[in-house]
């Protein structure tokens, strides 16, 4: 089955702590994209990568780290200085970052930080 | 700033009648425009997608875009209770980038 996969699906951590946020594709897309979603919100773009070993910030980028070591893989770290960071996170890919493809969506990892 | 504008709702409609969403953007030059599906804790589900004028049908939803008053709109026609969710409007802004509406929450009542 081709799809993405994101783990944990729920997370707790303490402040001050960095986190790591898995995500996975095996649907041979050459873009990632990481979202996060607060309650009433549209989705705001963390990071994206449209190729390996390359990736670009979104619109809040900060406190967040990410790496693209493989083309199927695209972790997002949640560090100690992003100020609100209990969210939900979305990872989501498409075939090419050019826009006129359609994005795909993991099933998602809910961070609570306390 | 580019902005993707919806209706938060509820809106409320009886099962079996058409559903209308509607969706308008600020960026003249977007081209591409998608609706996603999202039921409550769950991630986005692609419904439909749409890039030129007119209308656009798979099964029971049809999307329509119209780009010189920059909407876009998704009925659902004959509306099940499995339709209530959040559907949200996505339009790609001149670098590619996806911005996303807040979503319309849609109660199908039976």
């Amino acid at each position: 089955d081709g799809g993405i996969t994101q783990s944990p699906k729920y997370l707790f951590r303490k402040e001050g702590q960095n986190v790591t946020l898995s995500c996975e594709q095996n649907l041979n897309h050459d873009a990632m994209y990481w979202y996060r979603q607060d309650p009433g919100q549209g989705l705001r773009l963390i990071y994206y990568s449209q190729i390996v070993n390359d990736f670009q910030k979104g619109d809040i980028a900060e406190g967040y780290s990410v790496s693209r070591e493989k083309k199927e893989s695209f972790p997002l770290t949640v560090t100690s200085a992003q100020k609100n960071p209990t969210a939900f996170y979305l990872c989501a890919s498409s075939m090419t970052g050019t826009g006129f493809h359609e994005q795909y969506f993991g099933p998602g990892t809910r961070l609570t930080v306390t | 700033q580019k902005e993707v504008e919806q209706n938060s709702g509820p809106l409320s409609v009886p099962e079996g009648a058409i559903a209308s969403l509607n969706c308008t953007y600020s960026d003249r030059g977007s081209q591409s425009f998608f609706w996603y599906r999202q039921y409550s804790g769950k991630s986005p589900e692609l419904i439909m997608f749409i890039y030129s004028n007119g209308d656009k049908e798979d099964g029971r939803f049809t999307a329509q875009l119209n780009k010189a008053s920059q909407y876009v709109s998704l009925l659902i026609r004959d509306s099940q209770p499995s339709d209530s969710a959040t559907y949200l409007c996505a339009v790609t802004d001149s670098n590619y980038q996806l911005i996303w509406g807040a979503g319309t929450k849609l109660i199908i009542k039976p």
